[in-house]
C-alpha cells in the first residue's frame, strides 16, 4: 500500500534559526495537504498543494511539492516561538475519501 | 457555528469495559473520520465514512467499530476496551474528497487501565 515517510521525527532550534521538514511517498500523490498541531490542541489545516512543482507561501512559511509528486517540503524561516508544534503532512492518493498522515514533525523552538 | 464537537473530553475504562465516542458536525459534511494519536505513531486513521450509512476500515480499525446513521454524527465504539486502546481520539470532517481540509474535533483522551 502507500507509505509516507515524514523527517525528522523532531527538530530542536534555536529561535531565529530555519527549519524544514520532509515528506516522502513512494508513489505518486494527487496532492498533498500540511497540518500543524499545538502542544494540547487539534491539527488545523495550513495548505494543500496540488500541482507539480508547485511552491506557495504563508509569511514566513514555504511549501514546495515536488515535480515527480512524490515527495513536499516545509520550510520555516527565522523561527519564532509561537512556531512551537508538530507538523504533519497528509498525501491524498485519489482513494476515494481516505486520508492517512504522515508520522509528523515536532518542532521546539528555544527562545 | 460549533464545526466539529467531540464527547466525552475524557474518560477512563477499565480493561473489558465498553464505550462510544460521539462526534457530531454542523457544517453538512459529507466526509468524517475517525484517528488515534500515539507519541510518536503520528495521526494513524481507524474508520472512515464517506456518507450517511457508509463505512470504511482505515489504517489501525482492529477492536473498534463505527456508525454513521445520521449524516452529522460518527460514532466510534469500544466493543471491550483494552490497554492498548489508550490514546487521544480524534474525529474530523470535510466537505466531500480528498482534496478538502479536515475539520477536527478538540480529542478525547481515553485511558484503558
Amino acid at each position: 500500500g502507500q507509505q509516507v515517510m515524514q523527517i525528522p521525527q523532531y527538530q530542536h532550534v534555536q529561535e531565529g534559526e530555519d527549519f524544514t521538514t520532509y515528506c516522502n511517498s513512494s508513489t505518486t500523490l494527487s496532492n498533498i495537504q500540511w497540518y500543524k498541531q499545538r502542544p494540547g490542541g487539534h491539527p488545523v489545516f495550513l495548505i494543500q498543494l496540488v500541482k507539480s512543482g508547485e511552491v506557495k507561501k504563508q509569511k514566513r512559511l514555504t511549501f514546495q511539492f515536488g515535480e515527480a509528486k512524490k515527495n513536499s517540503s516545509l520550510h520555516i524561516t527565522a523561527t519564532q516561538t509561537t512556531d512551537v508544534g508538530t507538523y504533519f503532512c497528509a498525501p491524498a492518493y485519489n482513494q476515494g475519501g481516505k486520508l492517512i498522515f504522515g508520522q509528523g514533525t515536532e518542532l521546539s523552538v528555544k527562545p | 457555528n460549533a464545526g466539529v464537537t467531540q464527547t466525552p473530553k475524557f474518560r477512563v475504562l477499565k480493561t473489558g469495559q465498553s464505550m462510544t465516542l460521539l462526534c457530531a458536525q454542523d457544517m453538512n459534511h459529507e466526509y468524517m473520520y475517525w484517528y488515534r494519536q500515539d507519541p510518536g505513531m503520528g495521526l494513524r486513521l481507524i474508520h472512515y465514512s464517506v456518507g450517511e450509512g457508509t463505512t470504511a476500515k482505515g489504517e489501525v480499525p482492529d477492536g473498534y467499530n463505527v456508525s454513521r446513521l445520521k449524516k452529522q454524527n460518527f460514532l466510534l465504539g469500544l466493543e471491550s476496551a483494552a490497554p492498548s486502546q489508550t490514546s487521544v481520539y480524534f474525529c474530523a470532517s470535510n466537505e466531500g474528497s480528498y482534496n478538502s481540509p479536515l475539520h477536527f474535533g478538540n480529542g478525547t483522551r481515553l485511558t484503558v487501565t
